[in-house]
């Protein structure tokens, strides 16, 4: 059982639309880290949320932590084709505990 | 360069063999951890070290193993390999306490 579910498993859409992608669990996290991974490299880390209800805006790239600490989102706006890569978001499952899960992944593709 | 460094970047070998991973940690970085990325299993963490001492334990076969030496770098040792070992395989270091994780550029390993 993942404790970290992603949907959209695959997202394909034109350069300059909008896009969320979703990070679900019944498991409440500490906090929620969201990476992006593109081929041949591995995961980056883009944000921290750590507050339930919490925003954090990156450029064209908005997190929400949500209220119960069980859900996270990433809204991208004015999607580019340097946005392509698999967006996994991962936190630690216990209060304390070091080790992160990560989530199924989202493969976001944005054509030109 | 995330400054995590992973040997080899490729590896090809047959099953029955074993193989070593090696992992040079950020400068400063105590914990090195290890994950498995397959393409049907996602990111799955198999072992954490700090500072040369075993810290978390995840889905690690008993055919792998691992160690970080006193200079804080890290092997993954994979013996008897199998086909469905054929996997990326990252190493990410932190620093003490924190859950951000810096990730190498992970060893792709094909087994035959």
């Amino acid at each position: 059982t993942q404790l970290l579910e992603q949907s959209p498993q695959f997202l394909s859409i034109q350069e300059g639309e909008n896009l969320t992608v979703y990070c679900n669990s019944s498991s409440v996290f500490s906090s929620l880290q969201w990476y992006r991974q593109e081929p041949g490299e591995g995961p980056v880390l883009l944000v921290t949320v750590v507050t339930g209800g919490e925003v954090k805006k990156l450029k064209r790239l908005t997190f929400q932590f949500g209220d119960a600490r069980k859900d996270s989102s990433l809204h991208i706006t004015a999607a580019q084709p340097g946005d392509t890569g698999l967006y996994l978001c991962a936190g630690p499952p216990n209060f304390g505990n070091e080790k992160l899960t990560f989530g199924t992944g989202t493969r976001l593709t944005i054509i030109p | 360069d995330s400054g995590v460094t992973q040997t080899p970047k490729h590896l090809i070998t047959a099953t029955g063999q074993r193989v070593t991973l090696r992992c040079s940690p950020r400068s400063g970085d105590l914990s090195v951890y290890w994950y498995q990325q397959s393409l049907d299993q996602g990111l799955q963490f198999l072992i954490q070290y700090y500072n040369g001492e075993e810290r978390a334990k995840g889905n690690i076969l008993e055919r792998f193993s691992a160690q970080q030496f006193p200079d804080l770098h890290s092997e993954l040792n994979l013996s008897s390999l199998e086909l469905g070992d054929s996997a990326l395989y990252f190493c990410a270091s932190s620093d003490s306490g924190a859950n951000v994780l810096t990730f190498g550029a992970g060893s792709r390993l094909t087994v035959l």
